[in-house]
């Protein structure tokens, strides 16, 4: 198991809002650790979404946006666009584990 | 703009050491913290560990007894080094790139090179 947990899957038709959610604990998230989000189509590697668990890297569209609130954090994407099915993993600090843990990743599919 | 490209060899054989360098263009190696992360087939990812510019490193603890990443600013270039490999390492590795100024921040990735290990 991932020590930051995310949903395995999450699905929306063209237009809507979905949310993702990564849950941690007083190790991580909780700790104001800062929490990142990145989005992996299949053979490629991630790409940057979401840094400080609310800014956007510049090209990233304002549909994309994140949260943190005690212990977890979540990533909302509205107008759901087909290009937006992917994976997506958040990522925190660690002070137990002493390491940089990522979530096990959330499969969405734009229906 | 920063790019960042994994080489070394695609199949190793149980026990033996993987060594992989990352060749990196466009940016100073005193920019950023230089990282390993890697991602198992079909599972998620995990960080291996960083170097930064002065040399420092750090790893994740479980893997730290048989990791090691060395800089050489003179190429460009920064390399991992995994003992005893097990098939349990077999993965994608992926070099990339930590913001000094945002703990954690990843920011650019190479494409990834797969690692398999086999007995």
């Amino acid at each position: 198991q991932s020590v930051l947990t995310q949903p395995p899957s999450v699905s929306g038709a063209p237009g809507q809002r979905v949310t993702i959610s990564c849950t941690g604990s007083s190790s991580n998230i909780g700790a104001a650790y800062d929490v990142h989000w990145y989005k992996q189509l299949p053979g490629t590697p991630p790409k940057l979404l979401i840094y400080g668990n609310r800014n956007r890297p510049s090209g990233v569209p304002d549909r994309f946006s994140g949260s943190k609130s005690g212990t977890s954090a979540s990533l909302a994407i509205t107008g759901l666009q087909p290009e937006d099915e992917a994976d997506y993993y958040c990522q925190s600090y660690d002070s137990s584990l002493r390491s940089w843990v990522f979530g096990g990743g959330t499969k969405l599919t734009v229906l | 703009q920063v790019q960042l490209q994994e080489s070394g060899p695609g199949l190793e054989k149980s026990s033996e050491t993987l060594s992989l360098t990352c060749t990196v263009s466009g940016a100073s190696m005193s920019s950023f913290y230089w990282n390993w992360i890697r991602q198992p087939p079909g599972k998620g990812l995990e960080w291996i560990g960083y170097i930064n510019y002065s040399g420092s490193s750090n790893f994740k603890p479980s893997l730290k007894s048989r990791a090691t990443i060395t800089l050489d600013p003179s190429k460009n270039q920064f390399s991992l080094r995994l003992t005893s490999m097990t098939a349990a390492d077999t993965a994608v590795y992926y070099c990339a790139t930590e913001a000094i100024a945002v703990a954690g921040m990843v920011e650019y990735w190479g494409q990834g090179t797969l690692v398999t290990v086999s007995s």
